[in-house]
This record gives C-alpha cells, structure tokens and sequence, in this order.
C-alpha cells in the first residue's frame, strides 16, 4: 500500500521570503501525486498534480512542485510567500490506474509572519 | 457552477446517539467521496460512491455507512456515536469517478461528539 510522509509539521516563514514544503511518498508502483491547501474552515482546494510527463509541475497561488522518482519526493515551493499562504498543506498519492482512494499525508502548517 | 455543498456545517452530539450528514455534489459529477479529518489521524478515506454502488471503502468500523441517490447527492450516517467520532467530515465530488485525482472538495462538517 502506499504511504506519504510530510516531513514538517510546521513551517514557519517571513512574508516574501521563499518556502519549500517537503513530501516523499512510498510505493511499490507508479503513483499520481498532489498538493491540496486547506484555508481555516474551508475544505480542500487541489494546488497542483503530477500524472506525467515533466517532473516540474507548476500550480495555482504561484506553488510548483518537482517529481523526484528516485528519491520518491514531491516537494512543494514558492518563490516568494504572502501572508495570504497562511494555511495547511497536504500531500496525497493514488495508484496510477486513477481508481483508488486518496492516501493523505498528515499536512504541514505553514505561518507566514509580518 | 455551485460547488460541493455539505450540510449541516457544525453539530453537537451526545454519545450513543446516530447522526446523518449530507453531501450535494457538483452538478453533473456522478462521484462521491467521504473523508474524516483529525488533528491525530489527518485525513482518512471512509468511502466511495458511484452511481448509487459502493466502489471504495476504507477501514472504518461499520458503524459508519452512506448510500447515494439517483441525483448523485449522498448521505453518510455514523451510528452509536463515540468521542473519537469527534471530527471535520469532507464530502469530495468528481466528475466520472474513475479518476479520483479530479476531486472538488466541500467545506466540511464539524461534528462534535459529548
């Protein structure tokens, strides 16, 4: 079965400064990847997936994320954050077949400070 | 186009009682999916409908059921509710089902168990 870690539970970052939100995934077959972002009392809205193709995935809000199969990463990234960025980040995996359940990482608060 | 819809918004339970939630999906998305999210456990996959048929379930005790109707929209019941029941629920639609990566989620319901 398949499995995502998110390696920090919490980042904290100045307002304009970059920020990477670190994913590595476990699995013994080809998977599709995403990054969802979670406002206070909202549901989930998708950031951007990776199916395949070209391992730079660009999304929406300025985040873009790089596919690593070989160290079985997905890390997420923004060049420059705003305060408006404050929120909590998961990572998610499903087979490839497209037909079987999200797998969730535990997510990653990201703060962004004044 | 409205998006995923999920009433009620916050309910208050006691211990023991039974409790439906309800999901509105996207017009024309024939796919509903259910989740629970915890601060402990982040967010776990409960189950999946498809044109009124069960397709995915996830490891939940039986306590916790839902059915589809033929409009799409689907209810999710959790009966002799516990403490740990305590949780936001997420309704997530799309629009064949055979590629869950495509999922719009709703705002949630908070249930409270006392």
């Amino acid at each position: 079965a398949q499995s995502v870690t998110q390696l920090d539970s919490q980042v904290p970052v100045f307002e304009e400064a970059p920020v990477e939100l670190r994913c590595n995934y476990s699995s013994s077959v080809s998977v599709y990847l995403f990054w969802y972002v979670q406002y206070p009392n909202q549901g989930l809205q998708l950031l951007l997936k990776y199916l395949s193709g070209s391992t730079l995935v660009k999304g929406i809000n300025g985040f873009e994320a790089e596919f690593n199969k070989s160290q079985t990463s997905f890390h997420l990234r923004k060049p420059s954050v705003h305060i408006s960025d404050t929120a909590e980040y998961f990572c998610a995996v499903t087979l490839n077949s497209g037909n079987t359940p999200l797998v969730f990482g535990k997510g990653t608060r990201l703060s962004v400070i004044a | 186009k409205a998006g995923v819809t999920q009433t009620p918004r916050y309910l208050i339970k006691t211990r023991g009682q039974q409790v439906t939630l309800s999901c509105s999906p996207i017009s024309g998305h024939r796919s509903v999916s259910w989740y629970q999210q915890t601060p402990g456990q982040g967010l776990q996959f409960l189950f999946e409908y498809f044109s009124e048929t069960q397709r995915n379930k996830g490891n939940f005790p039986g306590r916790f059921s839902g059915r589809q109707f033929s409009n799409s929209r689907s209810e999710m019941n959790v009966s002799t509710l516990e403490l740990g029941d305590s949780a936001l629920y997420l309704c997530a639609s799309s629009l064949t089902g055979m590629k869950t990566y495509e999922q719009y989620f709703g705002p949630g319901t908070r249930l409270t168990v006392t």
